[in-house]
């Protein structure tokens, strides 16, 4: 059981290029949901899904696509990456309303 | 929607003492108040939580409280240890299936 596995762990890439994080969960949990991390700003949402085929915005959505095909996967796609999306990106996922949620390990992303 | 506030942002005590954080929201239907601890280049962890039919909870070194006419919950650890040290998150949880709010985080040193 592996909970929730992110890869890549670390990525770099220039003004510009795209890129896809990838998060899957083996803990069949309907709710997924990416967050970034900023030094002084805590974890901000981005997307969420509370299951298969639905995804809503989080609080800062803009630059970011995401979409829900399976109950395991949840990728976040940056289509053209801007030095203000340097950042430390979580994926998490609960099984119901009010439940804990449990964090990947994160994957840390520089644009240059 | 929901705003957390935590305080402070910074935190050093030293072995042996007591910690205490604060957190306070906004929406008073906010029914779920989660801790997180984070520890260096992983994702954080759910360490306690309680909901707003319980006033207080402890789990050993750990509790949290809860005031739901002052919309604020607070963190105490005590006896406090180096591996203590880490940065530590409260989230407060909107009504129905709405994503946890995070506060900003603080960090703890534990001194030895």
């Amino acid at each position: 059981n592996a909970g929730v596995t992110q890869t890549p762990k670390f990525q770099v890439l220039k003004t510009g290029q795209s890129m896809t994080l990838q998060c899957a969960q083996d803990m069949n949990h309907e709710y997924m949901s990416w967050y970034r991390q900023d030094p002084g700003m805590g974890l901000r949402l981005i997307h969420y899904s509370v299951g298969a085929g639905i995804t809503d915005q989080g609080e800062v959505p803009n630059g970011y696509n995401v979409s829900r095909s399976t109950t395991e996967d949840f990728p976040l796609r940056l289509l053209s990456a801007a030095p203000s999306q340097t950042s430390v990106y979580f994926c998490a996922t609960r099984d119901r309303t009010n439940s804990p949620l449990h964090f990947g390990n994160g994957t840390r992303l520089t644009v240059t | 929607g929901e705003n957390v506030e935590q305080h402070p942002s910074t935190l050093s005590v030293q072995e042996g003492d007591s910690a205490v954080i604060k957190c306070t929201y906004s929406d008073s239907a906010s029914n779920y108040f989660p801790w997180y601890k984070q520890e260096l280049g992983k994702g954080p962890q759910l360490i306690i939580d309680i909901r707003s039919n319980v006033g207080e909870k402890k789990d050993q070194r750990i509790a949290v409280t809860l005031n739901k006419t002052a919309k604020h919950f607070s963190l105490h650890i005590t006896e406090t240890q180096p591996e203590d040290s880490a940065v530590y998150f409260c989230a407060a949880s909107p009504s129905g299936n709405t994503p946890l709010v995070f506060g900003k985080g603080t960090r703890l040193s534990v001194i030895a």
